[in-house]
């Protein structure tokens, strides 16, 4: 079945540690992005990619990091520089078919992140 | 700021009623989509409607547009307690860049 996969599901952190957050899917689409949800929130944009070895900013990229080597993969790393780091960290990817506007987003399961 | 709000923000029902939730935004839109998501899980696409439409249905859900004042509505007929989740617009708008950019959800509860 073609999905996306998120992982770890629950990650602790120390303050002070980087973390990465792996996403993965084969669904062959172009687009990917990261959200940020903080409890009873809606979704905020962290970074998103169009296509590979392109990225650009979202809404709240400071503190975060993302690559694109693989149309595939687009991990997302949480730096020291976070300062409110804990969160639920949701991958989305999109198929390219702005043509028909029908921008559908396809996310995975998330992974939840507490700093200790 | 966020594009799209939600109203009510939380919303307790019995089961086999129904569950209206409305959606507000800013800027003129492309389309609007309805996700849901269960608690603690990722989201999931339910419907989108497009700028030039008015309404549209999928099974038990049916939503309406209306572009002049900028809203939007869901509604679930004949809840059961499997609806039970958040709710979420997106809106897709060239001031956006063309990305989605989400509300803050309905909390539904739907009670056997």
């Amino acid at each position: 079945d073609g999905g996306i996969t998120q992982s770890p599901k629950y990650l602790f952190r120390k303050e002070g540690q980087n973390v990465t957050l792996s996403c993965e899917q084969n669904l062959n689409h172009d687009a990917m992005y990261w959200y940020r949800q903080d409890p009873g929130q809606g979704l905020r944009l962290i970074y998103y990619s169009q296509i590979v070895n392109d990225f650009q900013k979202g809404d709240i990229a400071e503190g975060y990091s993302v690559s694109r080597e693989k149309k595939e993969s687009f991990p997302l790393t949480v730096t020291s520089a976070q300062k409110n780091p804990t969160a639920f960290y949701l991958c989305a990817s999109e198929r390219g078919d702005r043509g028909s506007g029908a921008n559908v987003l396809t996310f995975g399961a998330g992974s939840r992140l507490t700093v200790l | 700021s966020q594009q799209g709000e939600e109203d009510p923000q939380a919303l307790s029902i019995q089961e086999g009623e129904n569950a209206t939730m409305n959606c507000s935004y800013k800027t003129s839109i492309n389309n609007l989509q309805w996700y849901r998501q269960n608690s603690g899980r990722g989201l999931v696409h339910l419907i989108l409607i497009r700028s030039n439409e008015r309404e549209k249905h999928s099974g038990r859900l049916r939503v309406t547009l209306d572009t002049s004042k900028k809203s939007s509505s869901l509604l679930i007929t004949a809840s059961r307690a499997a609806d039970t989740a958040s709710y979420f617009c997106a809106t897709d708008a060239r001031a956006a860049g063309n990305k989605l950019t989400f509300g803050g959800g309905t909390r539904v509860l739907v009670k056997p």
